[in-house]
């Protein structure tokens, strides 16, 4: 079945200092792929998508391109801030030949960034 | 939009009794998801409808756990007898049909089961 695979947290940065957070995923088929952030005490938002290979998703700073060759969807952003703190999760969504939607979710990666 | 609803925001319980989560979705979105997050075992998909028909429902722990849509803008999940091990923070979401289309949160609804 699909999976996604995200790295063990909690990351923890100083401000300004680039972040990684690394995504592989596995999927039958040729899924949609997105990051999500959770703040605390709040539900998930959508960070940034991309839809199919080679695409890049970018909001807020943030960047992820969609490498089909190593399945990947890794977040990057080049200076982090301390209000990027906040639970990050890698997900995919992939419809079957059923019709039916799979949305998978990583485990999620927590980052602590100080000032 | 006011976004996806969820009440109650907090609900503390004892063991034993029934509790119901309520979710109202984003008007226009047909496809709603029930998850439940916990620190170890992070984000579970539960069951997951489609214009109002549950379509999987292979995360339902067991039983005890119910879901319902009866209607495009309103779907319950009733845990009925609840268990300490059902604490948690449980999330609806919706989404437009499509793998392209993002699901948009719920605030979650923070469960206790003493």
């Amino acid at each position: 079945g699909d999976s996604v695979t995200q790295m063990e947290g909690p990351v923890t940065l100083s401000e300004e200092a680039f972040l990684t957070i690394n995504c592989t995923y596995t999927a039958t088929g040729y899924p949609s792929l997105f990051w999500y952030v959770q703040y605390p005490g709040e539900g998930l938002q959508l960070l940034l998508k991309a839809t199919k290979a080679d695409d890049k998703g970018s909001n807020k700073g943030f960047e992820a391109t969609y490498r089909k060759e190593t399945t990947s969807f890794h977040l990057e952003k080049g200076s982090v801030q301390v209000s990027d703190s906040a639970v990050y999760f890698c997900a995919l969504s992939d419809v079957k030949d059923t019709g039916r939607r799979a949305l998978t979710f990583g485990s999620g990666t927590r980052l602590q960034v100080q000032p | 939009d006011a976004g996806v609803i969820q009440s109650p925001r907090h609900e503390v319980t004892e063991m034993g009794q029934e509790v119901t989560l309520r979710c109202k979705p984003i008007s226009g979105h047909n496809s709603l998801f029930w998850y439940r997050q916990t620190m170890m075992r992070g984000l579970e998909l539960l069951i997951y409808f489609n214009n109002n028909v549950p379509i999987d429902d292979s995360g339902m722990p067991e039983d005890r756990f119910s879901a319902k849509m009866p209607n495009a803008s309103f779907s319950t999940l009733k845990i009925q007898p609840s268990e300490p091990r059902d604490s948690a923070v449980y999330f609806c979401a919706s989404s437009s049909r499509g793998q392209n289309t993002e699901a948009f949160f719920g605030q979650g609804t923070r469960l206790t089961v003493v």
